[in-house]
């Protein structure tokens, strides 16, 4: 069963804290990415990966940073938390090319920043 | 570069009616079109994907939408709503380069008894 575990479902952090958040796809894709989901603006990509240690800006990537180092995890970085970044957090992942649209997510991860 | 308007941010139905959420979208290439659906405290999965051929897709659950060109739409549609669907859903554009989806605002649907 394809699965994207990410590291915790709830986080509260103060503001100026850094923040990890961790991705694990066992699908073996190419592509992951990295989303913000608020109410009535719908999902966001702040940054996406089509290889290891490769990256590409989103929509809003401002005040984000990632790293993959390998194939499997996609790790996104608040350099410097802010009570603006309080939100959902989604990763997926997916085939390349074609399939690139089909995604698949893991359960989120709701980050509030004090 | 596209776009995807979902029109309604709520839509309520009783249990058995049909259910239609709506989704027009903006294409500068022959679009591929999903629809994800998204449980109270849970990611999103798939639900439905048009690519190309029969513009008549059926996903889970008993949900089906059909790609209209010339209405630029992609409507969901249940013939009977049931509890279970009580969810957000959202309708995605990919215009095929770059692999980025491009996501509607969602609608929620709630589904009264």
């Amino acid at each position: 069963d394809v699965k994207v575990t990410q590291s915790s479902r709830y986080l509260v952090k103060r503001t100026g804290e850094k923040v990890f958040l961790e991705c694990v796809q066992d699908m073996d894709h190419e592509n992951m990415f990295w989303y913000r989901q608020d109410p009535g603006l719908g999902l966001r990509l702040i940054y996406f990966s089509y290889d290891v240690k490769m990256k590409e800006k989103g929509d809003i990537p401002e005040g984000y940073s990632v790293s993959r180092e390998k194939k499997e995890r996609f790790s996104l970085i608040l350099e410097s938390a802010s009570t603006n970044q309080t939100s959902m957090y989604l990763c997926a992942s997916s085939l390349p090319g074609q399939a690139s649209g089909e995604q698949y997510f893991g359960p989120g991860t709701r980050l509030t920043v004090t | 570069a596209q776009s995807v308007t979902q029109l309604g941010s709520h839509v309520s139905v009783s249990e058995g009616a049909l259910v239609l959420l709506r989704c027009n979208y903006s294409s500068s290439v022959p679009p591929y079109l999903f629809w994800y659906v998204q449980y109270p405290n849970q990611g999103l999965q798939l639900l439905l994907k048009y690519t190309t051929g029969a513009t008549l897709v059926k996903g889970i659950n008993g949900f089906e939408a059909e790609f209209k060109k010339s209405e630029t739409s992609f409507h969901l549609t249940k013939p009977s709503a049931h509890m279970s669907d009580a969810a957000e859903y959202f309708c995605a554009v990919w215009g095929g380069s770059q692999g980025n989806l491009i996501f509607g605002k969602g609608t929620k649907l709630s589904v009264k008894p």
